[in-house]
């Protein structure tokens, strides 16, 4: 059974380049959460996702970053114009229909370097 | 909003020594208390979690947590840590209920020493 699946590992953009960042959630799975990592700050959440509806995007920026989990295919965290702060660790996780108290089960996470 | 307080930023202990990682949390509802702990270059794995019941949680690795609600606390112990617990240990909260996002902590890093 695998687990949630991140890809690609490691992505390098330039200034002004679009990243866009894909996460398969474990099968079954239908609750999608995208966290930013940077060093000393712990995860931020950025957004929570089911399938084909956004729950809360309370923490993404207001521009550049945008979000979907589509009906079919993995979850996609895209950033347009990526700028040196973007650079991060991206962590998706996911959780199966019974809610917040169902744990979650991360992926291994994409490492964003913007150059 | 709740909102999640790991005081220490590392802890450095000797091996099979004890250890205790504190955590606070504020919240004007009922939570749910999370611990994962994340090894290097991977995603962050539970370690433990609090929904109801019995304030002293046991969770993987010999770890366990006790939740305190007078003092909003989910502090994580283990009375004996190995090498291989280095890491770096994140507390979560969400809200009961509804549907919300789970908030984590900023991470407390975990040095054991030879």
């Amino acid at each position: 059974n695998a687990g949630v699946m991140q890809n690609p590992r490691h992505l390098v953009r330039r200034r002004g380049q679009e990243a866009r960042l894909r996460c398969s959630p474990m099968k079954g799975h239908s609750h999608v959460y995208w966290y930013r990592q940077l060093p000393e700050e712990g995860l931020k959440f950025m957004v929570y996702l089911q399938k084909e509806n956004i729950i809360d995007e309370s923490g993404m920026p207001k521009e550049r970053f945008s979000a979907e989990f589509p009906k079919e295919g993995p979850s996609i965290l895209r950033i347009q114009q990526v700028v040196r702060g973007d650079s991060a660790a991206y962590f998706c996780a996911s959780s199966p229909p019974g809610g917040k108290n169902s744990p979650l089960h991360f992926g291994n996470g994409t490492r964003l370097t913007v150059t | 909003a709740q909102s999640v307080t790991q005081l220490d930023s590392q802890v450095p202990v000797f091996e099979e020594a004890p250890v205790e990682l504190r955590c606070n949390y504020s919240s004007s509802v009922s939570v749910y208390l999370f611990w994962y702990v994340q090894y290097p270059n991977q995603g962050l794995q539970l370690l433990l979690k609090y929904l109801s019941g019995s304030t002293l949680v046991k969770g993987i690795n010999g770890f366990e947590a006790e939740f305190n609600k007078s003092q909003t606390s989910f502090h994580l112990r283990k009375p004996s840590v190995h090498i291989s617990d280095t890491a770096e240990y994140f507390c979560a909260v969400s809200d009961q209920g509804r549907d919300d996002k789970i908030i984590f902590g900023k991470g407390t890093r975990l040095h054991i020493l030879p």
